[in-house]
């Protein structure tokens, strides 16, 4: 079975601090997709990134960072000089290689960003 | 990316009635899924549908309540049947486009059950 951990339920940072979302991962497959979804108050879901389990390098685009650690079964995704704009929850999500290939998400961890 | 539309976007229904939401996507797609948003929950999945086969269903969904249609290549429906105020929650269509393995949604539709 499959599971996805995102411990912190609510962060509240003020603008420009840089904040980490923490994401753990349970899987027997070796080769599966993780992810990151971005999901403002308008409830749309805003894909931001894909890895592949046999792709351990980190990523950066912009403002946005992941680091992908198969030791320990993790993605944190972490956001620099965070925004107002940057509010919003965000899911990471994990899929299989084979079978369905649907998406198993965390619980989610609600990102407020003060001005 | 994929382009994918829902109808409709939001509604409000009554005990008792069935609502048919609509999927629409922009290019053929093999595997098109159902998830189910809860008020401040995170995303379930419902149902996988394929074109020319019935759906699959999770556990804890059943055909009766959750009917799914996929007549093409382009276009699925869920319908929330015999709805009661525990069904109020934003339901959303999702696929793979061209053959990736990254995972679209539509915009949802926000269903509240009085």
């Amino acid at each position: 079975a499959q599971k996805v951990t995102q411990a912190q339920t609510e962060i509240s940072v003020v603008e420009k601090e840089d904040v980490t979302l923490d994401c753990v991962y349970e899987t027997r497959d070796t080769t599966y997709y993780l992810f990151w979804y971005k999901q403002p108050p308008s409830g749309e879901l805003v894909f931001l990134i894909r890895r592949n389990s046999f792709d351990e390098q980190n990523e950066i685009s912009g403002r946005y960072s992941w680091n992908f650690q198969k030791s320990t079964s993790s993605f944190n995704f972490t956001i620099t000089a965070s925004q107002v704009v940057d509010s919003a929850v965000y899911f990471c999500a994990l899929k299989r290689d084979t079978g369905r290939r649907a998406l198993t998400f965390g619980s989610g961890t609600r990102l407020q960003v003060q001005p | 990316s994929a382009v994918i539309s829902q109808k409709p976007s939001r509604d409000i229904c009554q005990r008792g009635t069935s609502l048919t939401i609509q999927c629409q996507v922009d290019s053929q797609v093999t595997m098109m899924f159902w998830y189910r948003q809860q008020p401040g929950q995170s995303l379930t999945l419902i149902a996988t549908a394929n074109q020319g086969s019935e759906a699959t269903y999770e556990s804890g969904f059943v055909i009766d309540k959750f009917p799914i249609s996929r007549p093409n290549l382009t276009f699925s429906t869920l319908t929330v049947s015999n709805m009661s105020p525990e069904d109020s929650s934003i339901y959303l269509c999702s696929t793979n486009r061209g053959g990736t393995d990254t995972q679209y949604f539509g915009p949802g539709t926000r269903l509240t059950v009085l």
